[in-house]
């Protein structure tokens, strides 16, 4: 699976508090995307990257921020965690197999945010 | 921004019937891609269709990319138990390594 692991896999935090999850990959892959998952909503991407230091907001980045300084590790922060941001999150890398890339997803983790 | 519309949002069939999901975005994708979720887990990858009325098969799961590069659909003849779970379409317009999951359908095989 790419070598991708998700820490914490759960975490229950109170509103307003800063929350941060960890993606890890072992194969230096240079894209690095996180999604969430809500029912009703499928996946949304929050943010990905390019590269070390190089982010860029997805569809959903409101009220995240992330952090790449090295190619295995890219963080995903909530400054002050809300309700609304209770969710499955999952981090995930794009791989190129033959002519084309796919993406390998980690196992996720779950928020709740009371 | 772009988005990929998907239907229907949940399935339910008898063990050994057909099933399929169908998405669709209003401008021309440049490639589609498609996901299984079984429940409780993450999403793993199918499959990716880039060429217009392209057909690709994977035992009982049949992929089609519509001639004008704006829909794709998935069939699954005689479904089984083991097909449970939620598929996901996304897509890609442009170059780019972005895509854009469609919100999935939910398959519920019975016995």
């Amino acid at each position: 699976d790419a070598g991708i692991t998700q820490s914490p896999r759960h975490k229950v935090t109170e509103t307003g508090t800063p929350v941060t999850l960890r993606c890890h990959q072992t194969e230096n892959h240079r894209y690095m995307y996180w999604y969430r998952q809500d029912p009703g909503h499928g996946l949304r991407l929050i943010h990905y990257s390019y590269g070390v230091k190089d982010t860029d907001k997805g569809e959903v980045s409101d009220g995240y921020s992330v952090s790449r300084s090295k190619t295995e590790d890219f963080l995903l922060t909530l400054e002050s965690a809300t309700s609304s941001q209770t969710s499955v999150y999952f981090c995930a890398i794009s791989r190129q197999v033959d002519s084309y890339n796919e993406q390998f997803f980690g196992p996720g983790t779950r928020l709740t945010v009371l | 921004g772009q988005q990929v519309m998907q239907i229907p949002q949940y399935q339910h069939v008898q063990e050994g019937e057909d099933f399929t999901t169908y998405c669709n975005s209003s401008t021309t994708l440049s490639n589609i891609q498609w996901y299984k979720q079984r429940p409780g887990g993450h999403p793993v990858f199918l499959i990716q269709l880039v060429k217009s009325g392209e057909v690709k098969k994977q035992k009982r799961l049949t992929f089609q990319f519509g001639e004008a590069k704006k829909n794709s659909s998935l069939h699954i003849t005689a479904t089984q138990t083991t097909d449970v779970g939620t598929y996901f379409c996304a897509g890609q317009w442009g170059g780019g390594n972005k895509l854009t999951f469609g919100t999935g359908t939910q398959l519920k095989v019975e016995l």
